[in-house]
C-alpha cells in the first residue's frame, strides 16, 4: 500500500519567515496530493491540492510543489502570521480507486509573534 | 462547513462494550470514509464505502465494522470496544471522481474505552 513520510514533525518559525514542510509517497498510482490544516480541536480542512499533472500551484501565501519522478511534494507558506499556528497534514490519494488517502503523520507548525 | 455531521461527539464506555457511531452528510457524496486520528500517527483509515452497502477495509479495519444502508449515513461499529480503540473518529465525506476531489470532514468524535 501508499507510504507517506512528512517532515519535519515540528517547525517553529518568526512571524513574517517562510515555512516548508516536505512530503514523499511511495505509491505510482497516487494522483492528487492534499494539504489540511487542522487547528485545536477542530476538523482537518483543505488548504491547497495538486493534481500529478502540476508541478507547482500556488495560491496567496501558500504554495505546493510536486517532483512527481523524485515522488515528494512540498508546502510553502510565506510572510507567516501567528493565525498560521496549527496541524499540517500532506496526504496521497488515488483518485480512481475510490479517492482512499493516505496521510503523513503531521507538522505543528508554531508562528511566534 | 460541508454538510457532514456526526454523533455522538463524545462517548466514555467500558472495554467489551459494544459502540456505534454515525456519519450522517446531506450533500449526496458517493464517497464515505472512517478514519481515526490519534498523537503522532496522523489520520488513518478504518473502512471505507463507495455506495450504498459497498464497503471496504482500510489500513487499520481488524476490531470495526461499517454499514451503508443509505447514502446519507455511514455507520461504524467496534463490537467489542478495548481500550487501544481510545481515539478521536472522523468521517469524512469526497465526489471524487467529478470537479471535487477533497475530502470534507465531519466534527469527529472522541471515544475513551476505560
Amino acid at each position: 500500500g501508499e507510504n507517506v513520510e512528512q517532515h519535519p514533525s515540528t517547525l517553529s518559525v518568526q512571524e513574517g519567515d517562510s515555512a516548508v514542510i516536505k512530503c514523499t509517497y511511495s505509491d505510482s498510482a497516487s494522483n492528487y496530493f492534499p494539504w489540511y490544516k487542522q487547528e485545536l480541536g477542530k476538523r482537518p480542512q483543505l488548504i491547497i491540492d495538486i493534481r500529478s499533472n502540476v508541478g507547482e500551484k500556488k495560491d496567496q501565501r501558500i504554495a505546493v510543489t510536486l517532483n512527481k519522478t523524485a515522488k515528494h511534494f512540498s508546502l510553502h507558506i510565506t510572510e507567516t502570521q501567528p493565525e498560521d499556528s496549527a496541524v499540517y497534514f500532506c496526504a496521497a490519494t488515488n483518485r480512481t480507486n475510490a479517492g482512499k488517502s493516505t496521510f503523513g503523520d503531521g507538522t505543528t507548525l508554531t508562528v511566534k509573534p | 462547513d460541508a454538510g457532514i455531521t456526526q454523533s455522538p461527539r463524545h462517548k466514555v464506555t467500558e472495554t467489551g462494550t459494544p459502540v456505534t457511531l454515525r456519519c450522517h452528510q446531506t450533500e449526496n457524496h458517493r464517497y464515505m470514509y472512517w478514519y481515526r486520528q490519534d498523537p503522532g500517527h496522523g489520520l488513518r483509515l478504518i473502512h471505507y464505502s463507495y455506495g450504498v452497502k459497498d464497503t471496504d477495509k482500510g489500513e487499520v479495519s481488524d476490531g470495526y465494522s461499517v454499514s451503508r444502508s443509505k447514502t446519507e449515513d455511514f455507520l461504524l461499529t467496534l463490537e467489542s470496544a478495548t481500550s487501544s480503540q481510545t481515539s478521536v473518529y472522523f468521517c469524512a465525506i469526497s465526489g471524487v471522481g467529478g470537479a471535487n476531489n477533497e475530502q470534507f470532514f465531519g466534527p469527529g468524535t472522541r471515544l475513551t474505552v476505560l
